[in-house]
């Protein structure tokens, strides 16, 4: 079957420019997540929902990001107003349950670079 | 804050040597741990994982050990082959149902 799908996979935004990334988890998988990984870090948490609840939106960093699951499945990470250190890839996963380690799976990420 | 961390940035091998990726951790309270491989391109890969009521778990290849005491992390991978470059991640969560932390990651360099 599909697995977790991200589009754009390439995104090159001029700095103050609105980006919006897509998200279409597994299908029937309650669980989403996003995630922000820089150039040579790890993956570092952003938000995470269950169903259309977003249960943890912590790892957000700033109230330019914003993120939505309207009907509990397909998912859109906004970005307002871009900056240079906005520049990473952006990964969604996705469970059939809660988060459980073994259970999550990653997309390819959306690649964002902000010029 | 606290956070995963690893010892080794890079690790270069030669295919069939068997490899150590280590791995530190600082939070005293995660129970349950994540080894991730990711390749050049793609989202992690879930490869094994372990609970902190456990020292050891093996899979196919793949040996992970943790000592609660030094709160230390390690995958072992046998006979390591030029399909297993990647970059590799632990990470840690807590309480059962959990969102894991991720560290820097190690970068896996098998020479033919």
């Amino acid at each position: 079957g599909a697995g977790v799908s991200q589009s754009p996979r390439y995104k090159v935004a001029k700095r103050g420019q609105d980006v919006a990334l897509r998200c279409d988890p597994i299908s029937g998988h309650v669980s989403l997540f996003w995630y922000q990984q820089a150039l040579g870090q790890g993956p570092e948490f952003l938000t995470y929902f269950q169903n259309e609840a977003q249960l943890d939106k912590s790892g957000l960093p700033s109230d330019r990001f914003f993120a939505e699951r309207p009907e509990g499945s397909v998912s859109t990470l906004k970005i307002q107003r871009t900056q240079q250190e906005d520049s990473a890839v952006y990964l969604c996963a996705s469970s059939p349950q809660g988060a459980i380690g073994n259970t999550i799976y990653f997309g390819e990420g959306s690649w964002l670079t902000v010029v | 804050g606290e956070s995963v961390g690893l010892h080794l940035p890079t690790l270069s091998v030669q295919e069939g040597d068997n490899s150590i990726i280590n791995c530190a951790y600082s939070n005293s309270a995660s129970d349950y741990f994540i080894w991730y491989k990711q390749e050049s391109g793609k989202g992690p890969q879930f490869i094994i994982d372990i609970r902190s009521n456990m020292d050891k778990r093996q899979g196919q290849r793949v040996t992970v050990l943790l000592n609660k005491t030094v709160k230390h992390l390690s995958l072992q991978i046998a006979a390591t082959q030029p399909g297993d470059s990647a970059v590799y991640f632990c990470a840690e969560g807590m309480g059962g149902s959990y969102i894991p932390t991720f560290g820097r990651g190690t970068s896996l360099i098998v020479h033919p």
